[in-house]
């Protein structure tokens, strides 16, 4: 079974510039997560999506941050424009259950560094 | 979900169980006890989850104990792919709802040869 797909690994951008993630979770998981963690500290949930609808979106920096899922399968994470705190990695995960606790899949993730 | 608190960093010698406590007070009835770990530039990985019974598989054995306040995590002969940062997590099963991890720093473990 393949496992949770994240591109870019790495992205170098400078401040003020735009950015976008991508993610692919493993094929019938229901609800995909995004996660950003910073050095030093554990991952920290940004977005849930149950299908192509959001479930909770309350840690997500709208005004800054933004993510879909249109089909209810692939997903995209956009930073616009980035500030030098969110160089992160940012996590990508899927879980089958869409009725909550279901064991969480992680993608390897997107290192991006702000300069 | 219920706060937990775990030492910062471990060391066990490769072959031997490794045990990681977690503290977890404020947890409540409906509240279950997840591990997850993460080596290093990957992702974190399940490892097992419980509400009040011991549980084991494949990977590890989970304690809670009786009054549900602590636990702990055993991982029976540590190998060193076993070095990395180890997440106890407290959460509530919500059907349909939303249901992200809160993680906080972890321990890591280092596995010594």
């Amino acid at each position: 079974e393949a496992g949770v797909a994240q591109s870019p690994r790495y992205k170098i951008i400078e401040k003020r510039q735009s950015v976008a993630f991508w993610c692919n979770p493993i094929s019938g998981h229901a609800t995909l997560y995004w996660y950003q963690q910073i050095l030093g500290q554990g991952p920290k949930l940004l977005i849930q999506f149950q299908n192509n609808g959001v479930v909770d979106d309350s840690q997500l920096p709208k005004d800054r941050f933004s993510a879909e899922r249109l089909k209810g399968v692939d997903s995209t994470l956009k930073i616009q424009p980035a500030k030098l705190e969110d160089s992160a990695v940012y996590l990508c995960a899927s879980s089958f259950r869409d009725r909550g606790g279901g064991e969480q899949f992680f993608g390897p993730g997107t290192r991006l560094t702000v300069l | 979900d219920a706060k937990t608190t775990q030492p910062p960093s471990m060391d066990c010698a490769e072959g031997r169980a490794a045990n990681l406590p977690c503290n977890h007070s404020t947890i409540s009835g409906n509240e279950y006890v997840y591990w997850y770990r993460q080596i290093h530039s990957q992702g974190p990985q399940y490892i097992i989850h419980g509400l009040k019974n011991n549980e084991t598989n494949e990977m590890a054995s989970l304690i809670i104990t009786e009054d549900r306040k602590s636990s702990t995590l055993i991982l029976p002969h540590a190998t060193l792919r076993d070095t990395a940062v180890y997440y106890c997590i407290v959460r509530v099963l919500r059907g349909g709802g939303a249901d992200g991890l809160t993680f906080g720093k972890g321990t890591h473990l280092i596995i010594q040869p």
